[in-house]
């Protein structure tokens, strides 16, 4: 089936640690975001990618960092730097500018 | 700056009701407007896309309309049913070139039986 395969579902962080979440996408899209969701707000942009080895900082990319070696994946690494990283992770692709979403990583600090 | 604004926050309305859900925007000068759903803990599912030039899409039992000069969408849903209970979000992608969709906050449907 075609879509966007994010992993893990629900992640775990100790203070100070860095975790990667992993987005997959079979749907041959040049375009990728990260998104942030938290309770009572709208969806926030982290990073996105237009193209491979091409990536632009959204509205809250303190703390976070990407990369995009391949078109079919579009990682995110959440740092120690990111003091509040609790939160729903969602990652997008977008054809002729219509978005599709993954099922999301809840990442839990503990 | 472009601002997006979903009221009510939450909506119950019996099985079987027409209802409509409203998303407004700030800046009229956007590329196009989405509608989603969300079930908890899952992610997006598009539902309607409706490009600046368009005033209305439909899908089934889904009817999105939009006017642009007074910076509002709504999106009609025709004969509920408890399987609509789910969040529903607005999101407005503005200027061409500019990649950034910017999301309203949602509104929480509940179809009672």
């Amino acid at each position: 089936d075609g879509g966007i395969t994010q992993s893990p579902k629900y992640l775990f962080r100790k203070e100070g640690q860095n975790v990667t979440l992993s987005c997959e996408q079979n749907l041959n899209h040049d375009a990728m975001y990260w998104y942030r969701q938290d309770p009572g707000q709208g969806l926030r942009l982290i990073y996105y990618s237009q193209i491979v080895n091409d990536f632009q900082k959204g509205d809250i990319a303190e703390g976070y960092s990407v990369s995009r070696e391949k078109k079919e994946s579009f990682p995110l690494t959440v740092t120690s730097a990111q003091k509040n990283p609790t939160a729903f992770y969602l990652c997008a692709s977008t054809v002729n500018t219509e978005a599709f979403f993954g099922q999301g990583t809840r990442l839990t600090v503990v | 700056k472009q601002e997006v604004t979903q009221i009510p926050a939450a909506l119950s309305v019996p099985e079987g009701e027409n209802l409509v859900l409203n998303c407004s925007f700030t800046d009229s000068a956007i590329y196009n407007l989405q509608w989603f759903r969300q079930d908890p803990g899952k992610g997006l599912t598009s539902l309607l896309l409706i490009q600046s030039s368009q005033r209305e899409q439909t899908s089934g039992r889904l009817n999105a309309s939009l006017d642009k000069s007074s910076g509002r969408s709504t999106l009609y849903i025709a004969a509920s049913q408890p399987g609509d209970s789910a969040t529903y979000l607005c999101a407005v992608k503005s200027n061409f070139g500019n990649e950034k969709l910017t999301f309203g906050t949602g509104t929480r449907l509940t179809i009672i039986p």
